[in-house]
């Protein structure tokens, strides 16, 4: 079965330093990856997504995410944060023969000015 | 468009009682689900539908049920409510690409229910 692992719960940073979100997962064929933001009060909204290609992607907000195969990991990065970052962050995972899409647990970003 | 529409936003159950959470969607996606987020949890999938007339279990089915009569409508009822329940509840929908298989889901709002 698909699962995915985030192991940050709770990340506090100041504006202007930069991010780096773990991701891992395990399944065992081809994946499509996900990253997906919850900013306090809304709900849920695609962030970047990797199909296929260049394993670097990059999503809205400066974000960007690299996939690397060989460590079962999609890890998101920003270089510089800002206070309107601060939101709930999920990874997603889901392989082409199945239609479900599995989320981590969530990392909690807190960014103080 | 509307998109994603979930009702009530807010909802108090007894143990025991039952209620739906209704979920309506006006893009054509084939694909909806059913979430639940839980504080330090992330989201389970409860239940989802590939189609109308096609359910299958998620990852926490147990205690719930769903139906999908229409492309459109897929709520989610609750027979016998239980504080273990307690959760906010979300309703998403894709278009699902059947050339890439992938899934980009879009969400509603949410469906906050307490059980005491």
């Amino acid at each position: 079965a698909q699962s995915v692992s985030q192991h940050n719960h709770h990340v506090i940073l100041s504006e202007a330093a930069s991010l780096e979100l773990g991701c891992n997962y395990s399944y065992g064929g081809t994946v499509n990856l996900f990253w997906y933001v919850q900013y306090p009060g809304q709900h849920l909204q695609l962030l970047l997504k990797y199909f296929s290609g260049d394993p670097l992607v990059k999503g809205i907000k400066g974000f960007e995410a690299e996939f690397i195969k060989s460590k079962f990991s999609f890890n998101l990065r920003k270089p510089s944060v800002q206070w309107s970052d601060t939101a709930e962050y999920f990874c997603a995972v889901n392989g082409p023969e199945t239609d479900k899409l599995i989320f981590g647990t969530g990392t909690r970003l807190q960014v103080f000015p | 468009n509307a998109g994603v529409t979930q009702t009530p936003k807010f909802r108090i159950l007894k143990i025991g009682q039952s209620m739906t959470l209704q979920c309506t969607q006006d893009m054509n996606h084939n694909y909806m689900y059913w979430y639940r987020q839980d504080p330090g949890m992330g989201l389970k999938l409860i239940y989802y539908s590939v189609g109308a007339g096609i359910t299958d279990k998620g990852e926490v089915p147990n205690g719930y049920n769903v139906s999908r009569s229409t492309t459109e409508d897929f709520p989610l009822r609750l027979e016998l409510a239980a504080p273990s329940q307690t959760s906010v509840y979300f309703c998403a929908s894709s278009p699902r690409s059947s050339a890439s298989g992938a899934n980009v889901l879009t969400f509603g709002a949410g469906s906050r229910l307490t059980v005491l």
